[in-house]
């Protein structure tokens, strides 16, 4: 059973190009998070989906972010006109219906760097 | 808002000797979780703690859960280098029964020494 996989690992941008990082969630899960972490930080939440919904967003920041989870492929972190602030490691995390324990899985992470 | 404050930030300890890492957060949940990350990797699950008085053990780790002090501890037994990593606790926003998501301490960063 795949893990959580998400790519690139790592991904190098000039300001003001867009970054797209993608996830696909663990077989059988269906719910998908997306995490930021900064360095010696711990994660910060930014969004959280199902198939083709967005559940919660109250960590997105309002301009320039997006994200999806179409009903067919990988779910998407979108960032458009990236600026150096956006340099950070983003965690996808997918859990399964349990909604008991709600284990977060997480990927390896996209190390993202803004030039 | 909710927030979870770990202590310490730091740890540098002598292999064999016995430490606890504290997690402390601020409004009601029931439910708790341990991560390990090793540097430039990504987060490995250790604990679920699902009730009040809950206590798992693996290894020379154990965590336990007080929901009414809103404390959740990890506790070291003998380290070894091994365990050197950093350990994260994460509260999850949901409470009775829904999916939420985690709201993450800042980490404490364990350095186990000969």
């Amino acid at each position: 059973n795949a893990g959580v996989m998400q790519n690139p690992r790592h991904l190098v941008r000039r300001r003001g190009q867009e970054a797209r990082l993608r996830c696909s969630p663990m077989k059988g899960h269906s719910h998908v998070y997306w995490y930021r972490q900064l360095p010696e930080e711990g994660l910060k939440f930014m969004v959280y989906l199902q198939k083709e919904n967005i559940i919660d967003e109250s960590g997105m920041p309002k301009e320039r972010f997006s994200a999806e989870f179409p009903k067919e492929g990988p779910s998407i972190l979108r960032i458009q006109q990236v600026v150096r602030g956006d340099s950070a490691a983003y965690f996808c995390a997918s859990s399964g219906l349990s909604k008991a324990k709600n284990i977060q899985y997480f990927g390896a992470g996209t190390r993202l760097s803004v030039l | 808002e909710l927030k979870v404050e770990q202590n310490p930030l730091f740890l540098s300890m002598q292999e064999g000797k016995n430490y606890t890492i504290y997690c402390n957060y601020s409004t009601t949940s029931d439910r708790l979780y341990w991560y390990r990350q090793d540097p430039g990797k990504s987060l490995e699950s250790l604990f679920v703690l699902l009730s009040n008085g809950a206590v798992k053990q693996e290894g020379r780790l154990m965590a336990s859960l007080d929901t009414k002090a809103r404390l959740s501890t990890l506790h070291i037994t003998a380290a070894v280098h091994d365990l050197s990593a950093t350990y994260f606790c994460a509260v999850d926003m949901g409470y009775g029964g829904s999916q939420g998501n985690l709201i993450f301490g800042k980490g404490t960063k364990l350095s186990v020494k000969p």
